[in-house]
């Protein structure tokens, strides 16, 4: 079974503070490992995918990287704007019909002034 | 592009009720996926409809249905309504490429089951 663990599960910085989130997981053949960015009361919103081991993908002040076991999603002196629940999802290839993303739990990101 | 539009946005039922969920994916998408999330928790899959016909399934009971229509709207039914399916409901399309799909999601609808 596929499994996404994030943490921490809640992170509080200073405007600036630069920092990094963690997703490990187990796939039985990953297809792509996905970072989302949830606001309160919206959907997710797609930021990042991720297919191989050493892969990095950098979007404004955000930049996801991949191992075997793990991504990262390093932020650099980020904002105010940058507070959002931050999930992490892995997306198989199929052994036949289709497998949905599995999603962690996410990581609530608050970045104070 | 429009994106993908759910209604309604909240909604309230109460225990063994039905409820209909509706979605319209993004022009030119021909997959939907319809995921749960239970409050403080990711996204759990529920199935996929691939050209109208449901393609996959997460761990969810037949009570959870779905239909796919050709005009790139699709609806979730739930029977027999359990407290436990008070969630955020989320539909997600996506073009079915041979690479791994990126999902654009709807903004949700929350259903309190009473």
């Amino acid at each position: 079974e596929d499994q996404v663990t994030q943490s921490p599960e809640a992170l509080r910085l200073q405007e600036g503070e630069s920092s990094s989130l963690n997703c490990s997981y187990t796939v039985s053949g990953l297809r792509g490992l996905f970072w989302y960015r949830q606001d309160p009361g919206k959907g997710p919103e797609f930021l990042f995918t991720l297919y191989s081991a050493g892969e990095e993908k950098e979007k404004e002040r955000l930049k996801a990287t991949l191992t075997k076991k793990e991504s990262f999603l390093h932020i650099t002196a980020p904002k105010p704007e940058d507070s959002a629940t931050y999930l992490c999802a892995v997306q198989a290839w199929s052994r036949g019909g289709a497998d949905g993303l599995t999603f962690g739990k996410g990581t609530h990101l608050i970045i104070q002034p | 592009e429009t994106g993908v539009t759910q209604s309604p946005t909240h909604l309230i039922k109460t225990r063994g009720q039905q409820v209909t969920l509706r979605c319209s994916s993004q022009s030119g998408h021909n997959t939907v996926s319809w995921y749960q999330q239970a409050l403080g928790q990711g996204p759990q899959f529920i199935f996929q409809y691939y050209r109208e016909e449901e393609n996959g399934r997460g761990n969810f009971p037949p009570r959870f249905s779905g239909l796919q229509f050709p005009n790139y709207s699709s609806e979730l039914n739930v029977n027999a309504l359990e407290l436990d399916d008070s969630a955020l409901y989320l539909c997600a399309s996506s073009l079915e490429t041979s690479g791994a799909n990126v999902l654009t999601f709807g903004a949700g609808s929350r259903l309190t089951v009473l």
